[in-house]
């Protein structure tokens, strides 16, 4: 089994609204990841988990903080949102943090900030 | 390894062979991988390889890596309407992937 789920399949939400977003995973890895994806372009790495700890952070606005309350789950936390951010919001997960490790890609959760 | 780059389009008639090229700059990355994308969906990966090998094949999919000129190609054997997608190389170095800019690969029947 090489799934990732996450949830919402979509979002619309205000400036002023917080809403999460969910990633998980049931292969036992131990890295995850969220990216960012625009329309017709490549997925923009944002963070990077490994073990539960944060292990790189792309210089991400603090509008979005991620948490990983366990080795299954990646939350990103959305709060005052601009509409720029509207995207397609990706999680991936690897067996351990390497560049041998291949990512798994979740389907993704389509933003929009109105 | 931040220079991934691939043409952005390629049309082919349902049962020809579609050949998707891609070049990176990064010597030292070790994997390299092709994913595949549909229209509103997340990336599904396709196939990798080590950068020590010449070549891959799997089912319908070869890849051909050429090391000394930073040259990676999918070829898709057989190609049909729904091998219509966007397709990314990525390059892993250390602990990230860089992508390249995606091929969209449209299929005439």
């Amino acid at each position: 089994d090489t799934e990732v789920t996450q949830t919402p399949k979509h979002l619309v939400m205000g400036m002023t609204n917080k809403k999460s977003l969910k990633c998980e995973q049931h292969m036992g890895h131990r890295a995850m990841y969220w990216y960012k994806q625009k329309a017709k372009k490549p997925p923009e790495l944002m963070f990077v988990y490994s073990y539960e700890k944060l292990s790189i952070n792309e210089s991400v606005p603090s509008r979005f903080s991620p948490e990983c309350p366990n080795s299954s789950l990646l939350n990103l936390h959305l709060h005052a949102l601009q509409p720029e951010d509207s995207a397609l919001y990706l999680c991936a997960s690897s067996r351990l943090l390497a560049e041998q490790e291949t990512q798994y890609f979740g389907p993704g959760t389509r933003l929009l900030v109105l | 390894g931040e220079d991934v780059e691939q043409s952005l389009f390629l049309s082919v008639r349902e049962g020809d062979s579609s050949v998707i090229n891609c070049t990176y700059t990064d010597s030292s990355s070790t994997y390299l991988y092709w994913y595949k994308q549909e229209p509103g969906a997340g990336l599904q990966l396709l196939t990798y390889i080590f950068s020590n090998m010449d070549m891959k094949q799997d089912q319908r999919l070869t890849v051909l890596l050429n090391k000394k000129d930073k040259h990676l190609s999918l070829r898709i054997a057989d190609t049909q309407t729904g091998d219509s997608a966007i397709y990314f190389c990525a390059e892993a170095d250390f602990n990230k992937f860089y992508f390249g800019s995606g091929t969209k690969l449209n299929v005439k029947p």
